[in-house]
């Protein structure tokens, strides 16, 4: 079947260090992934986007891999500071219009 | 630049009872819309897309439906409301060709 898992455990970092969120997918074959950010009782916003021909991406503190042999993604939020406390939602971009969105990972960074 | 407004922003609806969500996009032309689903602690569910006026797909059979009536105008409806309805309701919209989708602020539903 297809999946797309990020750990449902929430993430507890401190402040200034680097934190990794992973996004595993099985059973798809994505044109693109995306990592979007979403605050409690808020929609979900874009953050970053890769293609399945790129291995990484980078954006300001914010970087993305992308490895289609592993079926994973890695984001990595460097300096990371109380703000980026959020949970951060992985998506897969098949064929057509369809996104699948992971359940997200929960990130606190500690002052 | 564009926006994307949703409402209600909270809504307790009793169980059997009807619902309409609306959601409006300015700033853009012929988007591709969205209405998503969002359980506590669980992923975004898509429930229906659209590319275009009177144009829907439907992803999950269920009591719920979607229209389109205007270009940048997307209604979600239910006759008859669950108590498996309640959640956290969201719209977004997509340029043609875009991959990157821009969610509304969502509507949290509660069905009793």
């Amino acid at each position: 079947s297809q999946k797309i898992e990020q750990n449902s455990e929430a993430l507890n970092i401190q402040e200034g260090k680097t934190a990794t969120l992973t996004c595993n997918y099985t059973n798809y074959s994505p044109a693109y992934l995306q990592w979007y950010r979403q605050d409690p009782g808020r929609g979900p916003v874009f953050l970053l986007l890769i293609r399945e021909n790129e291995k990484e991406k980078r954006k300001e503190r914010l970087k993305v891999t992308f490895d289609t042999t592993l079926k994973q993604s890695l984001f990595h939020i460097t300096a990371s500071q109380p703000a980026d406390s959020a949970t951060y939602l992985c998506a897969l971009v098949t064929g057509g219009f369809k996104t699948i969105f992971g359940a997200g990972t929960r990130l606190f960074v500690k002052a | 630049s564009q926006t994307i407004h949703q409402w209600p922003a909270t809504l307790v609806q009793p169980v059997g009872s009807p619902l309409s969500l609306e959601c409006t996009v300015e700033g853009t032309s012929n988007p591709n819309l969205y209405w998503y689903r969002q359980a506590a602690g669980r992923g975004l569910q898509l429930l229906f897309y659209s590319v275009g006026i009177g144009q829907i797909s439907s992803e999950v059979p269920q009591n719920l439906s979607a229209s389109r009536p205007q270009d940048r105008q997307f209604i979600l409806s239910s006759k008859k409301l669950l108590l498996s309805d309640s959640g956290f309701y969201l719209c977004a919209w997509s340029g043609i060709g875009g991959v990157e989708q821009f969610f509304g602020p969502g509507t949290r539903l509660t069905v009793l």
